[in-house]
Parts: structure tokens; C-alpha cells; sequence
């Protein structure tokens, strides 16, 4: 099974910042990578879909880029809604996996 | 509009079953890949099951092998996931979701206890 480990597991930053979530899998696989958004109490939303597409919908302030077994989802310049966890998830065998989250606080 | 609505959660004994539903709408139910995703309470992410359009290709994560089964009835829009044998650690918020990869619609979720 392929194993995502995302970093930093909290992180703590202010409206305007950018900042940037790095994701790595266990194993190489070709940017078969989505990244969520999950605020609490609610089912997770898809931002990015094969590492680098925008899900329609979502604001352009996010990004993904990466290959091979590291990925990265950028927010230019933070909102006051984006404070919420993040989770990557492969998809490139079964069983897929998601990483941890990573907590984006209010510093 | 997509709309997933998942329902069926409740406490239930350690070694009991559970049948959760998930009724769609907004899109055609039948041209589209399901799956099960659960979080347990503050823990992240766990994709549980994948079933085909058709429902012929099904697929389990090994934490659920052998003990839940997922369904579909694509002429009542409606997905399923039987869960025999419970554990503790089956407690969690149960979400279908839809795609064959990404999941690009979510159900809210159903919380499932398992505690005597």
C-alpha cells in the first residue's frame, strides 16, 4: 500500500499569507494526486485533481504542483474561509490512502 | 444540484451489523463509480470501498475485507454498505462519495458507534 505523509501536521498563519502543504507518497506514481478541503462537521470538498487541476468552483488562490512521490498544495493569499484541514489522496492503485491532514490555524 | 444523503447510523453492539444507505439525486446515478469513506471521531480520512457503475468491479480496503459488503440499486439511485461484525474501531462518520479516482461529491455523513 502506498503510504502519504503530509507536512507540516499544523499550521498556523494570517489572512494575506502564502503558504504551502507538501504531501509525500511512500512510492513514485504519475501525479495521480487530489487535494480536500474539510472544514469540522462537514464531508471534505476536492480543490485539486491530478495534482495540478482546479476543480470547478474552487478559488484560482489555490494550487497543486508536484511529481513522482512529493506534491505540494499552494494558497497565494490566504482567506478567512480557507482556515480548515487539508488532506491529500492518491489514487494511482488500490487501496487508496489519504495523509494525515494538515491543520491551517488562524496565528 | 448533486445531493448524497447517507443514512442508517446508530450505536450498535461490538459483533453486530449495520446496512447504511446512501440515496443520490441531481446526476444519473447509474453512469457514475461509488465508494465509502470513513473518519473516525478527530482522526483523519480512511476510503473503505469502490463499486462500479455496473456494480461488477468491487473493491475493499483490508481493514473492512470480509466483513463489510458494498451494494448499489442504480433503479432506486441508492448505494449500501453492509457492515457485519463491528469493532470499536469501526466507530466513525461513514460518507458515500462519488467518482472512480478523485471524489468530487460527498455525501454529510452518518456516525456509526460501536460500544457496548
Amino acid at each position: 500500500d502506498i503510504q502519504m505523509t503530509q507536512s507540516p501536521s499544523t499550521l498556523s498563519a494570517s489572512v494575506g499569507d502564502r503558504v504551502t502543504i507538501t504531501c509525500r507518497a511512500s512510492q513514485s506514481f504519475s501525479s495521480l494526486l487530489a487535494w480536500y478541503q474539510q472544514k469540522p462537521g462537514k464531508a471534505p470538498k476536492l480543490l485539486i485533481y491530478e495534482a495540478s487541476s482546479l476543480q470547478s468552483g474552487v478559488p484560482t488562490r489555490f494550487s497543486g504542483s508536484g511529481s513522482g512521490a512529493e506534491y505540494t498544495l499552494t494558497i497565494s493569499s490566504l482567506q478567512p474561509d480557507d482556515f480548515a484541514t487539508y488532506y491529500c489522496q492518491h489514487y494511482n492503485s488500490y487501496p487508496y490512502t489519504f495523509g494525515q491532514g494538515t491543520k491551517l490555524e488562524i496565528k | 444540484e448533486v445531493q448524497l444523503v447517507e443514512s442508517g447510523g446508530r450505536l450498535v453492539q461490538p459483533g453486530g451489523s449495520l446496512r447504511l444507505s446512501c440515496a443520490a439525486s441531481g446526476f444519473t446515478f447509474s453512469s457514475y463509480e461509488m465508494n465509502w469513506v470513513r473518519q473516525a471521531p478527530g482522526m483523519g480520512l480512511e476510503w473503505l470501498s469502490y463499486i462500479s457503475f455496473s456494480g461488477g468491479t468491487i473493491y475493499y480496503a483490508d481493514s473492512v475485507k470480509d466483513r463489510f459488503t458494498i451494494s448499489r440499486d442504480n433503479a432506486k439511485d441508492s448505494l449500501y454498505l453492509q457492515m457485519n461484525g463491528l469493532r470499536a474501531e469501526d466507530t466513525a462518520v461513514y460518507y458515500c462519495a462519488r467518482g472512480l479516482n478523485f471524489f468530487d461529491s460527498w455525501g454529510q455523513g452518518t456516525l456509526v458507534t460501536v460500544s457496548s
